[in-house]
């Protein structure tokens, strides 16, 4: 398994701001994923985030609203800009590792 | 277009009975299947998993049925505990690294 970390843990932000999100993991890993997930909702994949490569964004999200960095195999960085209060979620980072995928405990953001 | 569906939004099973959760899924393509429980403010955590090329995996309490077929799955838990009270998600993937489609979600509640 993996053990991830994600700063922060919370955070409440103002419309028209915006938060980076970093996930750090305890190994070196290829792959790493950003999830959000709304209230009541699924999981939803927002993009596939590999060292050395532009990230792949999922149908309805795009690099401006949620740029992703990967600087090395054990971390990287999800922003969401210009909040608005739809953006209210959680956000989680997982890491595909020997066939499966393990998940940080997620960034609860409120935008208010 | 959810290609991953928990029908059953939650479920109360008393101690020691059998829980049963159901998944259906539509993209055939689909090949790779998850069971993930998730305690409030923590992420995900990997429960068990199934390729398509069974019908049955079983780890201690936890069992997962695939029905190709009909393109179902379900988790049985038994006996049920109230450690086992948090949200169930199933997961799809093609292949074993790859990302994931995740369904809605079954809340289940052990009772004493």
């Amino acid at each position: 398994s993996a053990v991830i970390s994600q700063k922060p843990s919370r955070d409440i932000c103002q419309r028209g701001t915006s938060l980076t999100i970093q996930c750090q993991v305890d190994s070196q890993v290829t792959m790493m994923f950003w999830y959000r997930q709304q209230p009541g909702q699924s999981l939803t994949l927002i993009a596939t985030a590999n060292q050395g490569s532009e990230a792949t964004y999922e149908s309805g999200f795009v690099i401006d609203k949620f740029p992703i960095s990967r600087p090395n195999l054990t971390f990287s960085t999800l922003t969401v800009s210009n909040m608005s209060p739809e953006d209210s979620s959680i956000y989680l980072c997982s890491v595909g590792l020997a066939g499966f995928q393990f998940f940080g405990p997620g960034t609860r953001l409120t935008v208010l | 277009d959810q290609q991953v569906k928990q029908n059953s939004p939650s479920l109360s099973v008393q101690e020691g009975r059998i829980s049963i959760l159901n998944c259906d899924y539509t993209n055939s393509m689909f090949d790779y299947f998850l069971w993930y429980k998730k305690y409030p403010a923590e992420g995900p955590t990997f429960l068990i998993s199934i390729s398509s090329i069974k019908d049955k995996n079983e780890d201690g309490r936890f069992t997962v049925f695939l029905n190709k077929s009909a393109k179902h799955l379900s988790l049985h838990i038994v006996p049920s505990q109230p450690g086992d009270s948090a949200v169930y998600f199933c997961a799809a993937g093609t292949g074993t690294a790859s990302k994931l489609t995740f369904g809605t979600g079954t809340r289940l509640q052990v009772t004493l």
